[in-house]
């Protein structure tokens, strides 16, 4: 099983708006809805931000929020603040009964 | 409040073997499915194995499948990761992970809200 893909890096200024993009097959991310998002700030354990393609756990804020278009799921980040200066991580299930990841997005909030 | 923590990791030998344990609290273990996590250093995360409720059905990512065992002691609140056949390739921080719902399918859909802190596994000589 591949590794979805997602961007190594993207930034964006305070306030601005960014999308990170995790690309799959039809035998994960364009197979099911069962996409998630991960938030992991160095040194720490990752955090969920997203399930289901587009649902917010409880404390999560509605300025995260996730889509998907065929293969490709979407994280988008409104109103960036610098405590949003982490790494991303997407997961999708997959037709082999097992979870894949994507390689991970660094974001920099200039 | 509810709690994962880890243990086990260590430096070991290619080749050798070593145990890894999720001690669970806050929660009834025994209704949610769980998983194990890795990360080697300075790498995105990878899915390692998951395992049902009561045990009975065990799955692996094919880079660990006969040499890593997953199980858990619901009496104990604890799950396991059991490591074999070390490699090199093996050497990461080790999360375990419980999903937002119960049942035993909840782990491949509705994402892990809870992890553990992570225990760092160092295959080398």
């Amino acid at each position: 099983q591949s590794a979805l893909t997602q961007p190594a890096s993207v930034s964006g200024s305070p306030g601005q708006s960014i999308t990170i993009s995790c690309t799959g097959t039809s035998s994960d991310v364009g197979g099911y809805n069962y996409v998630s998002w991960y938030q992991q700030h160095p040194g720490k354990a990752p955090k969920l931000m997203i399930y289901e393609v587009s649902n917010r756990p409880s404390g999560v804020s509605n300025r995260f929020s996730g889509s998907k278009t065929g293969n490709t799921a979407s994280l988008t980040i409104s109103g960036l603040q610098a405590e949003d200066e982490a790494d991303y991580h997407c997961t999708s299930y997959t037709t082999s009964n097992t979870l894949v990841f994507g390689g991970g997005t660094k974001l920099t909030v200039l | 409040e509810v709690q994962l923590l880890e243990s086990g990791g260590g430096l070991v030998q290619p080749g050798g073997s070593l145990r890894l344990s999720c001690a669970a609290s806050g929660f009834t273990f025994s209704s949610y499915a769980m998983i194990w996590v890795r990360q080697p250093p300075g790498k995105g995360l990878e899915w390692v194995s998951g395992i049902t409720t009561g045990g009975g059905t065990t799955y692996y990512a094919d880079s660990v499948k006969g040499r890593l065992t997953i199980s858990r002691d619901n009496s104990k609140n604890t799950l396991y990761l059991q490591m074999n056949s070390l490699r090199a390739e093996d050497t990461a921080v080790y999360y375990c992970a419980k999903p937002r719902t119960t049942g035993s399918s909840a782990w491949r859909y509705y994402g892990m809200d809870v992890w553990g802190q992570g225990t760092t596994v160092t295959v080398s000589s």
